[in-house]
């Protein structure tokens, strides 16, 4: 069964440098969340978008933005990197109607 | 609002035997979601069994079942005939019915399956 891509898997940037993640939900999925992952903590919500729209905002600093383009796929941009933005960064996506979240396989961004 | 607690940092059982993860959560909520994810060294985050709070009945799902206890606000893993591949960080998670954006985790149990 296809599952959620995320790319790149890994990425080594500058501070205040920017980077873009990219996410493609699972066929069919109309819905993608973002979570950060720091280093021994566990996931924390950022951003979801359902149906091109953004449906609810977390802990998403203002640094940071994201959208949902029409094929669904997602992209969540990430400027003035910071030390504290190294983090494992999850897309996970779900049918609007379940409520079951599927993870991508994580994107690791160091920031030296 | 809502928060889940794993009070086990770290768990260890034996290969073959079988293993209880615990986790409680607070919510004013009626209707809501609980998950099992496993965290493996890849650092992918996979499914393990879900449970919809306004069922009675426990899920299963082959070697891994839950204990859910609605009014004690309880949702505890095991394992059963525990595999070396089980050995992973465990988070439990928490999601409202009314609010499908926001999945509250817990701060996860790391398993370590002895040979």
């Amino acid at each position: 069964a296809a599952g959620v891509i995320q790319s790149p898997r890994h990425l080594i940037k500058e501070k205040r440098e920017t980077a873009t993640l990219k996410c493609y939900p699972i066929p069919r999925h109309d819905t993608v969340y973002w979570y950060q992952q720091g280093p021994g903590q566990d996931p924390q919500f950022l951003i979801s978008f359902y149906e091109k729209m953004q449906s609810d905002k977390g802990s998403i600093p203002d640094r940071f933005s994201a959208q949902q383009f029409s094929d669904y796929h997602s992209e969540l941009n990430m400027s003035s990197l910071e030390l504290g933005d190294s983090a494992l960064y999850f897309c996970a996506s779900s049918l609007s109607i379940t409520d079951t979240q599927y993870f991508g396989p994580g994107t690791r961004l160091t920031v030296l | 609002a809502q928060t889940v607690t794993q009070s086990q940092p770290e768990m260890s059982v034996q290969e073959a035997e079988t293993v209880t993860l615990s986790c409680t959560y607070d919510t004013s909520e009626s209707d809501y979601y609980l998950f099992w994810y496993k965290q493996p060294p890849s650092r992918q985050m996979i499914l393990v069994i879900r449970q919809e709070a306004y069922k009675q009945q426990n899920a299963t799902e082959n070697r891994f079942s839950v204990n859910f206890q609605k009014a004690a606000k309880s949702f505890s893993l095991k394992i059963s005939d525990s595999q070396l591949g089980d050995a992973a960080m465990y988070f439990c998670a928490y999601r409202s019915a009314y609010n499908n954006n926001d999945m509250r985790f817990g701060a996860g149990t790391r398993l370590t399956v002895k040979p």
